[in-house]
């Protein structure tokens, strides 16, 4: 069974609007920590934003923000004032339980692009 | 800031080359891994190392092996490369304060004929 599910293969947003990308996740840990990337065309994982299951706030990174629902399993991206460098492959992430990291999961990714 | 680099950007080897895919961090972090990305599969896990000479399999350790005698480079090696290990080749790294975060270099992208 999918672990991490992005169920937008593509997504279209206009420059300076916002954004929000999906992902739901199935896990029976407790604790656990999900993350989102960002793959440019170049092909580099950027690292983008950290939500782990015990935060009880929102996390938030400049224009980034997780909008965590622990209860839906839902952990979506939001992208505010799109620019057209924001065009890219994000993908989704999950770290199960406590770990040296091997238990880290992707989810298929979602395909932005900003329109001008 | 937060540095991992890979030996090559794009390779072309052929059938049956031994190949070395090298990636050094500059974190001091103690978790090392390999992925490779294919288009409709992800991101999977070939290998990861939590400490220098120790390595565990991921999900797709079959032709691959890896080696970590220092903290900072792991490597990747291809005992005789197959077509079907074209691909996009990931290594990333994690620990210190933040063991959870992987941090990724910019990717090898690895042709074989």
């Amino acid at each position: 069974a999918q672990k991490i599910t992005q169920t937008q293969p593509g997504m279209f947003v206009q420059e300076k609007e916002a954004v929000t990308l999906d992902c739901t996740y199935d896990t029976s840990d407790q604790s656990y920590g999900l993350f989102w990337y960002k793959q440019p065309s170049s092909g580099e994982m950027i690292f983008l934003i950290y939500q782990g299951s015990y935060d009880e706030q929102n996390a938030t990174e400049g224009r980034y923000s997780l909008n965590f629902q622990k209860a839906r399993k839902s952990a979506n991206l939001v992208i505010s004032a799109s620019q057209l460098g924001d065009s890219a492959m994000y993908f989704c992430a999950m770290r199960e339980g406590r770990s040296y990291g091997q238990n880290f999961v992707f989810g298929p990714g979602t395909r932005l692009s900003v329109l001008p | 800031d937060v540095k991992v680099t890979q030996s090559s950007r794009y390779l072309v080897k052929r059938t049956g080359e031994k190949v070395f895919l090298e990636c050094v961090q500059d974190m001091d972090h103690e978790n090392m891994f390999w992925y490779r990305q294919d288009p409709g599969l992800g991101l999977r896990l070939i290998y990861f190392s939590y400490d220098v000479k120790m390595k565990e399999k991921g999900d797709i350790p079959e032709g691959y092996s890896v080696s970590r005698e220092k903290k900072e480079r792991f490597s990747l090696i291809l005992e005789s490369a197959s077509t079907n290990q074209t691909s996009m080749y990931l290594c990333a790294s994690s620990g210190g304060s933040n063991t959870d975060t992987q941090y990724f270099g910019p990717g090898t992208r690895l042709t074989v004929l």
